[in-house]
Parts: structure tokens; C-alpha cells; sequence
């Protein structure tokens, strides 16, 4: 009964690879998040979807995309891996703006 | 861009004692203003919000003030125990902005 759940925990990569990482939420919320955390802990906002908008931190490279198939999941796509893409990706839902983030337990990504 | 700025970046304190941590925004207009705990290997969890319609909340051992004027809140946990060891990150929602800012973090350390 996990709130936002996202696959996999663990990502271990070659550089130059295509790779997804999977999240699904089953709190009925309306808005979807990535953020990427580095090596320092600090949280930066990669994007934010709801069913009519998609936000994109304009830092973010083109490489990485997101993948809404409904509203209860947004996927990351990242095409073209690099070593800086090392980092720890969350994914988080709220019910609207303005409303508390729920996290999902995050996705470690380390590209070789 | 809109920007919290965080302090301490690490706090170690001893079982029983209270610590505090403070973050300062750059925009009056903000509203709301959460905090969140991330232990180790988890993704951050909400821990206590508070609006700009308030000056002060407490639950249990945690509390959150908001000084509006001077921009800056501030969260003060008391009677410290061990399990309250983890990065603590406050947060705030500029107007017009549909993602949160998070502050760099500060990690807390519990002394037996």
C-alpha cells in the first residue's frame, strides 16, 4: 500500500545507455514531480506534470524526458547516459499546488 | 530564480537537548513553508507545514515558527532522541511558482 513507488531502487549503467525509471502513485493526487538529488543532498526540481501541463527546470538537458501514459504514473526517460547523470532521482505526487509532497524512496542511479 | 537559504548545515547535539534550524527566503509573497526528514535511504518525508496566516505550530516535540517580516522560519525540536539523527529540509512555495524550492539541507546528529 506503498503511496508513490518507484522502480528501480538500485540502477547500474554504462555511459552512453538508454534507461527508464518507473513511478506510480495511488494517492488520487493530481500533480506529478522528479527531482534529482546529488551528492551534497541538494534537491533540484526537474520537472513537474499534471494532466493539462508539463513544467521543465529549463537546466534540465534534453536527454531526460518524462512519460506520463495516466495520472497515477510518470516515467523518466534518460537517453545518452553520462557520468554527472550519478545521482539519486525521487519521484513525488501532491494534490494540487501548494499541497504537501509525497516522495517516493528513490532511485539510485550510477553510470560507469 | 527564488532561493531558501539553510543553517546550519550540520548540528550535533546530545540526547535530551533541543535543536534548532532556520531558513531565510527571498520572497515576501510566499504562503507556505514545510519541513521534511529524510532518513537514510528513504526519500523526504513531510514532518509539519505552516502558513503565512500563522506565526507559530507545534506537534508533540516539533514545532515551526514564521517571522513574515524578517522572512526567515525555523524549525525547534526538543527533547532529541536518537532516531531524530537525519537530514532535515525546509522548503517554501514562491507565488506563481507551482514546484517547491527546497534549502540545502542540514543533517542532524542524536548523541546517545
Amino acid at each position: 500500500d506503498t503511496a508513490v513507488s518507484q522502480t528501480p531502487k538500485y540502477l547500474v549503467t554504462q555511459m552512453g545507455n538508454d534507461k527508464s525509471i518507473k513511478c506510480e502513485q495511488n494517492l488520487g493526487h493530481d500533480t506529478m514531480y522528479w527531482y534529482k538529488q546529488d551528492s551534497k543532498k541538494f534537491l533540484k526540481i526537474m520537472f513537474s506534470y499534471n494532466n493539462k501541463e508539463l513544467i521543465i527546470n529549463e537546466t534540465v538537458p534534453n536527454r531526460f524526458s518524462p512519460k506520463s501514459p495516466d495520472k497515477a504514473h510518470l516515467n523518466l526517460h534518460i537517453n545518452s547516459l553520462e557520468l554527472g547523470d550519478s545521482a539519486v532521482y525521487f519521484c513525488a505526487s501532491s494534490q494540487r499546488d501548494n499541497s504537501p509532497l509525497h516522495f517516493g524512496n528513490g532511485t539510485r542511479l550510477t553510470v560507469t | 530564480g527564488e532561493n531558501v537559504e539553510q543553517h546550519p548545515s550540520t548540528l550535533s547535539v546530545q540526547e535530551g537537548d533541543s535543536a534548532v534550524i532556520k531558513c531565510t527566503y527571498s520572497d515576501s509573497a510566499s504562503n507556505y513553508f514545510p519541513w521534511y526528514k529524510q532518513e537514510l535511504g528513504k526519500g523526504p518525508q513531510l514532518i509539519i507545514d505552516i502558513r503565512s496566516n500563522v506565526g507559530e505550530k507545534k506537534d508533540q516535540r516539533i514545532a515551526v515558527t514564521l517571522n513574515k517580516t524578517a522572512k526567515h522560519f525555523s524549525l525547534h525540536i526538543t527533547e532529541t532522541q536518537p532516531e531524530d539523527s537525519a537530514v532535515y529540509f525546509c522548503a517554501f512555495h514562491p507565488a506563481g511558482y507551482s514546484t517547491l524550492t527546497f534549502g540545502k539541507g542540514t543533517m542532524l546528529l542524536v548523541s546517545p
